[in-house]
């Protein structure tokens, strides 16, 4: 049947918690990962990235995991605070395909105050 | 001093009509593109320049029709607007085709009646 409106992932989390937002991708030749937050009328903004010779990096409050073996990418925020309730996309690219990022289906996070 | 701009925010406009969006960046970037955000949120790519050359056009309808003057500038003209076309689109920028994190505008909410 058809879809109406929204049925993205959610995640609802209490400020002050750690939250983990899940992705997987399909390519296996992908070889740059990035993660993007989306706020309400706004446009994505970068988070964090990653190469694929590499499986952690860590920036301020943000982590991005990546498992090549399994084609999964995790983005951990520490101490969810109510500013960081937002879509957040995962996206990753190939060489092989030259500047074409694609974007998993994004996850709505909600923190609860 | 906004990074990405582009004009209209809001558009509605009635079907049949011919449309255009303009966008500007002011990072010096050598690669634009276009997105469009469907209803669920998803984030999918149209078009991608470097330098003023295309470089992707994704099995966009030919009524889309993107236009580089040169490199700063990224203008999308739609032919013939239909009632799908309703979305939002989104120019961005990278400093390279590939493997450079992609900085997005506000997005431009267009509403075919």
């Amino acid at each position: 049947g058809e879809s109406v409106g929204l049925h993205l992932p959610t995640l609802s989390v209490q400020e002050g918690d750690n939250s983990i937002i899940n992705c997987a991708y399909s390519n296996s030749a992908s070889d740059y990962f990035i993660w993007y937050k989306q706020e309400s009328g706004k446009g994505p903004q970068f988070i964090i990235d990653i190469r694929s010779n590499m499986d952690k990096r860590q920036g301020q409050r943000v982590t991005v995991l990546l498992n090549k073996t399994v084609k999964h990418l995790s983005l951990q925020i520490a101490a969810t605070q109510p500013g960081d309730s937002a879509v957040y996309f995962c996206a990753d690219e190939s060489e092989t395909s030259g500047s074409r990022l694609t974007f998993g289906e994004g996850t709505q996070l909600t923190v609860n105050p | 001093d906004t990074a990405v701009s582009q004009t209209p925010k809001y558009l509605v406009t009635q079907m049949g009509n011919d449309k255009s969006i303009k966008c500007e960046q002011n990072l010096g970037h050598d690669t634009m593109y276009w997105y469009k955000q469907d209803s669920k949120k998803f984030l999918k790519i149209m078009f991608s320049y470097n330098n003023k050359e295309l470089i992707i056009n994704e099995t966009v309808p030919n009524r889309f029709s993107p236009k580089s003057p040169d490199k700063a500038h990224l203008n999308l003209h739609i032919n013939s607007l239909e009632l799908g076309d309703s979305a939002v689109y989104f120019c961005a920028s990278s400093p390279r085709s590939f493997g450079g994190t992609i900085y997005f505008g506000e997005g431009s909410w267009l509403t075919v009646v």
